[in-house]
C-alpha cells in the first residue's frame, strides 16, 4: 500500500505534556498538508509543505504548535504544552504539484486526546 | 474568504434507491476546485468527485454524481443505487485554482453530512 500513513494512530496525553505525530506522505507527492478535524466538524487548514519549505500556516497554529519537513519526505507535528482543547483528529494528506487538479489523499489520522 | 456550506447534517437512503447532498459555497473567484470527500466511520478520508469550476459538463464517477451550478454556487452530489458500503460522512470542500501562491492550495471543508443508508 503506498497510501499516505500516520504514526501513531492514536495518542492519549495528560494535560501540559509535548506530543509528536509523523506523517509519510505518497512517494512521489512534493506537497504536504496538515489539518484539525473536531468532532462533528469538517478538517479545518493547519500548514502546508511544498517539498521542504513550509509555505502557510494557520492562525489555529499557536505558538505551542510546530511543523517540520526536513528533508521534503516526511513530516513531523508537534503540540508543545497540550491542552484539553488540543484534543481532535489530525490529518495529513499530500498532493502531486504535477498531477491535473493536485488532489489531495489523506491519511487515516491520528486520534489525540488531552486528558 | 471562502465557505463552504452543508445545510443537511443527516440524511437517509434506502438501499438501491437515490440521493442527493446539497453544498453551497461563497467565493469572489472565477476559477477554482470543488471536491466530495467520504469519511466512513473510523476510517480515512477519501475523495469520492472533483469538479473542476471552468468545466461546465458535471462530473460522473460510476454511481455518484454532481450538479454544479456556478451561478447560484452550488455543487450537490447526487448518490444512485445506494449500498450498505456508502453510509459515511461525506464533505464537500473547495480550492482555488492552483498557480495563485500557497494559501490557495488549502481545502476549506464543510461540516459534513451523515449519511445512513437502510437496508
Amino acid at each position: 500500500d503506498t497510501g499516505v500513513s500516520q504514526d501513531p494512530r492514536h495518542k492519549i496525553t495528560k494535560r501540559g505534556q509535548n506530543v509528536t505525530f509523523r506523517c509519510d506522505p505518497i512517494s512521489e507527492h512534493n506537497r504536504l498538508y496538515w489539518y484539525r478535524q473536531t468532532l462533528g466538524q469538517g478538517p479545518e487548514f493547519l500548514t502546508y509543505f511544498q517539498n521542504e519549505a513550509q509555505l502557510e500556516k494557520s492562525r489555529l497554529l499557536s505558538d505551542r504548535f510546530s511543523a517540520e519537513r526536513p528533508k521534503g519526505s516526511f513530516s513531523t507535528l508537534e503540540i508543545q504544552r497540550t491542552e484539553q482543547g488540543d484534543s481532535a483528529m489530525y490529518l495529513c494528506a499530500s498532493s502531486d504539484q504535477g498531477g491535473p487538479t493536485d488532489t489531495q489523499y489523506f491519511g487515516p489520522g491520528t486520534r489525540l486526546t488531552v486528558l | 474568504a471562502q465557505t463552504v456550506t452543508q445545510s443537511q447534517p443527516e440524511m437517509s437512503v434506502q438501499e438501491a434507491e437515490t440521493v442527493t447532498l446539497s453544498c453551497t459555497y461563497d467565493t469572489s473567484e472565477s476559477d477554482y476546485y470543488l471536491f466530495w470527500y467520504k469519511q466512513p466511520p473510523s476510517r480515512q478520508m477519501i475523495l469520492v468527485i472533483r469538479q473542476e469550476a471552468y468545466k461546465q459538463q458535471n462530473a460522473t464517477e460510476n454511481r455518484f454524481s454532481v450538479n454544479f451550478q456556478k451561478a447560484a454556487k452550488s455543487f450537490s452530489l447526487k448518490i444512485s443505487d445506494s449500498q450498505l458500503g456508502d453510509a459515511a460522512m461525506y464533505f464537500c470542500a473547495y480550492r482555488s485554482y492552483r498557480g495563485r501562491g500557497g494559501s490557495n492550495y488549502k481545502l476549506t471543508f464543510g461540516k459534513g453530512t451523515l449519511l445512513t443508508v437502510n437496508p
